[in-house]
């Protein structure tokens, strides 16, 4: 499994862009790049994801580094519902029947002060 | 997104009792569901994959006979944690599979065990 490295927490002020950055320098060239966060006593809830090109959603950006060796999250607007611990997951995604497993790091823990 | 329960969401055992966690995916069928296990300040971890129809696939070192995972139908995942004890106290969250590459996780159950 490739290994991530993020850094433990992050502060952003309410309604400023965050950019929280993800190292994942051991990746296959066939994982994607998956950002979960969570919420305090709640299960993870899926952002984006993404595998060469820069991805957007109504959530976030994701882009990725040309080498795909690191990719950085952006929130564009932070709130206070936007404060969580996310996960940034290289993942395997077989074509087949069979799904691969997500493995979560530490992840970055995101206060967004008002 | 699709939604996916867990029931229940808190319980209080005593110690040496089973405990039975129950995953279902609301609106859609999931050949696979995940089980993972939280410690208070750490990351989830995985502990077993669960396919429709056939035996659980146990993450190294998660005993198989301790922590009992049936998936008897397409929306249907249980976890049954046998004589439990104080250290078992944990949050279990589940996840199903909609497709090989999209996740979606349960609110996570709280099992406190005195």
């Amino acid at each position: 499994d490739a290994k991530t490295t993020q850094p433990n927490s992050m502060e952003s002020n309410e309604e400023e862009p965050v950019h929280l950055p993800c190292n994942h320098s051991t990746i296959s060239g066939t994982d994607y790049i998956h950002w979960y966060r969570q919420l305090p006593s709640q299960g993870p809830e899926y952002v984006i994801h993404g595998l060469t090109s820069n991805v957007n959603n109504r959530m976030a950006s994701l882009a990725i580094a040309e080498d795909r060796k690191s990719s950085t999250l952006i929130l564009h607007r932070a709130t206070l519902r936007d404060a969580a611990v996310y996960y940034c997951i290289p993942f395997y995604e077989d074509g087949s029947s069979n799904t691969g497993k997500l493995i979560f790091g530490q992840g970055t823990t995101l206060q967004v002060k008002p | 997104g699709a939604v996916v329960s867990q029931h229940p969401s808190r319980v209080i055992c005593k110690s040496g009792t089973s405990v039975k966690i129950e995953c279902r995916s609301l609106d859609f069928q999931a050949t696979t569901m995940f089980w993972y296990r939280q410690f208070p300040k750490k990351s989830l971890m995985l502990m077993a994959t669960s396919n429709e129809g056939s035996k659980a696939t146990y993450e190294q070192g998660v005993e198989k006979d301790k922590f009992l995972i049936n998936h008897a139908s397409l929306t249907l995942s249980t976890l049954t944690v046998t004589s439990a004890h104080p250290e078992d106290s944990s949050f279990y969250i589940c996840s199903a599979a909609l497709s090989h590459n999209e996740q979606f996780f349960g609110p996570g159950t709280r099992l406190t065990v005195l």
